[in-house]
């Protein structure tokens, strides 16, 4: 089975600060990976997501991520983050082979300050 | 992108009674859907994927009884929580599969169910 860690439950950052949100993946079969954000009361709404090819994946609102196999993580990166970035993020893996479960992680929790 | 809407966006209602949830999407075909329950400052966790013309398939540890899945068109699914009580109180998130089985997944924008 497939699982996903957020090593961070919580991350204060301060207005144009870069940024860092880990995110590790245990799984004995190849998945496809995503970041997704979540804005209070609201759904989800896909940052990024890598399926193959380059292991820089860059996605909407200045965000990117890195695959790396050998470490299964795959780290979401902001150079300087904004106010309006304040919100919940998650990682998530679905099997390649798959009908797209999602199986999400814990969520980080993203505040800015200004 | 792919519109996905849900409805009622908050609901209350005492316990007991019955609440249904609808999942629509709005300008495509959606033959997969997934309902998802998310309890305050936690993760999602999957309940059910919805198979347009056949029955739900449930997660482990999902009461099929107790929510009601019915994937009545290629573009509606409705969750009905049945005989609702306070510890089903949570935040309900649907998501649709768009352009065949290998196509973006789009969310809903949840509906918030409170039990009293």
């Amino acid at each position: 089975a497939q699982s996903v860690t957020q090593l961070d439950s919580q991350v204060p950052v301060f207005e144009e600060a870069p940024v860092e949100l880990r995110c590790n993946y245990s799984s004995s079969v190849s998945v496809y990976l995503f970041w997704y954000v979540q804005y209070p009361n609201q759904g989800l709404q896909l940052l990024l997501k890598y399926l193959s090819g380059s292991t820089l994946v860059k996605g909407i609102n200045g965000f990117e991520a890195e695959f790396n196999k050998s470490q299964t993580s795959f780290h979401l990166r902001k150079p300087s983050v904004h106010i309006s970035d304040t919100a919940e993020y998650f990682c998530a893996v679905c099997l390649i082979q798959g009908a797209q479960k999602l199986v999400f992680g814990q969520g980080t929790r993203l505040t800015i300050n200004p | 992108g792919a519109v996905v809407s849900q409805h009622p966006s908050w609901v209350i209602c005492k316990s007991g009674t019955s609440v249904k949830i609808e999942c629509r999407s709005l300008d495509f075909q959606a033959t997969t859907m997934f309902w998802y329950r998310q309890f305050p400052k936690q993760s999602l966790m999957l309940m059910a994927t919805s198979n347009e013309g056949s029955k739900a398939t449930y997660e482990q540890g999902v009461e099929k009884d107790k929510f009601l899945i019915n994937h009545a068109s290629l573009t509606l699914s409705t969750l009905t929580v049945t005989s609702a009580h306070p510890e089903d109180s949570s935040f309900y998130i649907c998501s649709a599969i768009a352009g065949g089985s290998t196509g973006e997944l789009f969310f809903g924008e949840g509906s918030r169910l409170t039990v009293l």
